[in-house]
């Protein structure tokens, strides 16, 4: 079976570092994605990583570990904006992406 | 503007009551899919398609059907709705099916009494 788990809730503060984790078991790989989804609207695309190492783009990077089974997102100078659901989802052997149950990030001034 | 649409936005029906939500891409895209949403539950997959004619059950099929008769469009049949239905329902489309990203449709919000 498919398991995806990240933390429910994270706080953190406007300017900071914030890294969310996502650990998987999955029955193959794929890839891996980040999803950003603020609150009433659909996912949006954020990063995509099939190969292990980190993978950076603007304030947001997104780091995997195909034999740990793990990755985690890294936003930097963290703005009110960034508060938002971020949704890890894995892309298995098949053709089917299972998202895990998605972090909610509150930014607070 | 590239985009997937779909319809109803917002729907409160009766159980039993046969409905369609309907979904478009202008991005001539070849997967196609359907989730539904659900507090503490996360993005669950219905149904995808990886080209015309080709559909798929995902993790939760049970009560709905799809179907795939031409390439932008990929509607989502829900027969005889039930109140466990209720939720949150995403479409989704991607140029691939492994490594692309899926763009998502605004969201339909259904209701079952």
């Amino acid at each position: 079976g498919q398991n995806i788990d990240q933390p429910t809730e994270m706080t953190a503060t406007e300017g900071a570092i914030v890294q969310i984790n996502c650990t998987y078991q999955t029955s193959g790989f794929n890839g891996l994605f980040w999803y950003q989804q603020h609150a009433g609207e659909a996912p949006t695309f954020l990063s995509y990583n099939v190969l292990d190492g980190l993978e950076e783009k603007g304030r947001f990077s997104s780091f995997l570990s195909r034999s740990k089974g793990y990755s985690y997102l890294l936003l930097k100078e963290l703005q009110m904006k960034d508060s938002a659901s971020y949704l890890c989802a894995v892309n298995n052997a098949g053709n089917m992406l299972t998202f895990g149950g998605g972090t909610r990030l509150m930014v607070k001034p | 503007e590239a985009q997937v649409t779909q319809n109803p936005r917002y729907l409160i029906t009766v159980t039993g009551k046969k409905l369609t939500v309907t979904c478009s891409q202008n991005m001539n895209h070849e997967y196609m899919s359907w989730y539904r949403q659900d507090p503490g539950l996360g993005l669950r997959q219905i149904y995808y398609s990886m080209n015309v004619e080709v559909t798929d059950k995902g993790d939760v099929p049970e009560g709905y059907k799809v179907s795939r008769k031409e390439k932008r469009n990929f509607p989502l049949i829900l027969e005889s709705p039930s109140p466990n239905q209720t939720s949150l329902y995403f479409c989704a489309s991607s140029y691939h099916r492994v490594t692309g990203e899926l763009f998502f449709g605004e969201g339909s919000r259904l209701t079952v009494l």
